[in-house]
C-alpha cells in the first residue's frame, strides 16, 4: 500500500534533549512538508522540500532541522534550541508538477518534552 | 500573509440535518483545500479547489474567488461525520505549504 508513515506514534524527551522524528513515503512525490499542530491554533509549517538535497523553511523553522538525502524520506530534528517542543507533528507530501496539488498527511506524532 | 478564518469553531447537530461549515481567506490564492481529522489525530484530504463546485458522496465544497470565500456542505450528516474540519489555502503554483484554519469541530449526534 502507498501511502506516509511517521514513527513513533508517541514519543517522550526530556528536556534539553534533540529529537528525530521520520517520515518515510512510498509515493514517488518530490515534496514534502512538516507541520506542527498546537491545541485550538490552526497547523502550521515548519519546513518544506521540493526535490532531494534542497528544503526550505517555513513560518516557524527556529529549533528544528531538517534533511533530504533521499527523495522517500524527510526526518525533522526537534533541537534543544525549540522553546515550546511539545506539539503534535504532521508530515505530508505531493506531487509537485509547478502547480498546487493535493496533500497527503501521515498519522502523526505526538510529542511531549517532560 | 493569508490570514484563514473558518465558522463556526464549534457544531454540534442531529442526525440528517445539513451542515455547512465557512472558510475566508484574506489574499488570493491558487487553489483551497478541505481536510478532515478524525480525533486520532490523522487528516485526510476531502478536496482541492480552485474554482466552481465539486461534489464527493454526501460532501460538497464550493468557492467564490471573488470574494474570497468557501463553503463545505455535508447532506444527510451521520454520527461517523463527526469530526474536525479544516480549510487550508495555498497562495502560489509552488510547492510552498499551505495556511490553515483553526478547524471546525463537528459533532453528529444520533
Amino acid at each position: 500500500d502507498g501511502g506516509i508513515t511517521q514513527s513513533p506514534k508517541y514519543l517522550f524527551r526530556k528536556e534539553g534533549q534533540n529529537v528525530t522524528l521520520s517520515c518515510e513515503q512510498n509515493l514517488n512525490h518530490d515534496a514534502m512538508y512538516w507541520y506542527r499542530q498546537d491545541p485550538g491554533q490552526g497547523l502550521r509549517l515548519i519546513y518544506y522540500s521540493q526535490i532531494v538535497n534542497d528544503f526550505q523553511k517555513g513560518d516557524i523553522a527556529e529549533g528544528y532541522s531538517v534533511s533530504r538525502e533521499k527523495k522517500e524520506s524527510f526526518p525533522l530534528t526537534v533541537t534543544s534550541a525549540q522553546k515550546n517542543p511539545t506539539a503534535f507533528y504532521l508530515c505530508a507530501s505531493s506531487i509537485y508538477r509547478g502547480r498546487a496539488d493535493t496533500q497527503y498527511f501521515g498519522p502523526g506524532t505526538r510529542l511531549t518534552v517532560l | 500573509k493569508n490570514e484563514v478564518e473558518q465558522s463556526p469553531q464549534n457544531l454540534t447537530a442531529q442526525e440528517g440535518e445539513f451542515i455547512t461549515i465557512n472558510c475566508s481567506y484574506s489574499v488570493g490564492i491558487s487553489a483551497l483545500h478541505w481536510l478532515q481529522q478524525h480525533p486520532g489525530g490523522g487528516i485526510v484530504s476531502l478536496f482541492m479547489l480552485s474554482s466552481g463546485k465539486k461534489k464527493h458522496g454526501r460532501l460538497i465544497a464550493t468557492i467564490n474567488i471573488q470574494e474570497k470565500h468557501s463553503s463545505l456542505h455535508i447532506t444527510a450528516s451521520h454520527p461517523r461525520d463527526s469530526a474536525v474540519y479544516i480549510c487550508a489555502v495555498r497562495a502560489g503554483g509552488g510547492a510552498d505549504g499551505l495556511t490553515f484554519g483553526k478547524g471546525t469541530h463537528l459533532i453528529i449526534q444520533p
